[in-house]
């Protein structure tokens, strides 16, 4: 069946660093990609998606390439702020099954002053 | 305009007491979706609802689930029996149509004691 592998947290960064969070995926079909956070409090919100191999997914300063050839979906921001500290989570959509949505596990970001 | 709700916010019962929860989707929304988060499985599919085709139920972890979804509107999510492994944070969903994308509500933190 479907899964997605994010590596493991918390990750604790200081403010304007870089972030990488990994996130590979196993599906039988050609699936949709996604990252959610999810702040403090809050639901979970959509933060970018890609749809097809080569697709680059961006929002508020996060990219995400869809890697066919590497099975993977890494999030990165160039200089992370307070305001980024929220659980991230990433999951693929098979349309070959209902677009449910398949989740990693979640991983913490905390960002310092 | 108005998005997901879900009612009630919390709910604590005792072990062996049935439960509902309830999810109001986006207006217009023909794609329904519960996704359970717990500390154990993480965020985890239940089942989906499109239109008027019967429900994929594929995630449902016992019989003692149940779910419908009246007039392709509002959905009760069903637990009977409940037991301590039950507690978790319900989540749902709704999108415009299938593979469009899934517009989370703030969840129901059940806890079984």
């Amino acid at each position: 069946g479907d899964s997605v592998t994010q590596m493991e947290g918390p990750v604790t960064l200081s403010e304007e660093a870089f972030l990488t969070i990994n996130c590979t995926y196993t599906a039988t079909g050609y699936p949709s990609l996604f990252w959610y956070v999810q702040y403090p409090g809050e639901g979970l919100q959509l933060l970018l998606k890609a749809t097809k191999a080569d697709d680059k997914g961006s929002n508020k300063g996060f990219e995400a390439t869809y890697r066919k050839e590497t099975t993977s979906f890494h999030l990165e921001k160039g200089s992370v702020q307070v305001s980024d500290s929220a659980v991230y989570f990433c999951a693929l959509s098979d349309p070959g099954a209902n677009s449910k949505l398949t989740f990693g596990k979640g991983i913490t970001l905390s960002v310092r002053p | 305009g108005a998005g997901v709700s879900q009612s009630p916010s919390n709910k604590v019962t005792e072990k062996g007491k049935d439960v509902e929860l309830r999810c109001d989707p986006i207006s217009g929304h023909t794609a329904l979706y519960w996704y359970r988060q717990s500390l154990g499985q993480g965020l985890e599919f239940l089942i989906y609802f499109q239109g008027n085709s019967a429900p994929d139920k594929s995630g449902l972890p016992s019989d003692r689930f149940s779910a419908e979804r009246t007039g392709g509107s509002v959905s009760t999510l069903t637990i009977q029996r409940t037991q301590q492994e039950d507690s978790a944070v319900y989540l749902c969903a709704s999108s415009l149509f299938i593979r469009d994308e899934q517009y989370f509500g703030p969840g129901t933190r059940l806890t079984v004691t």
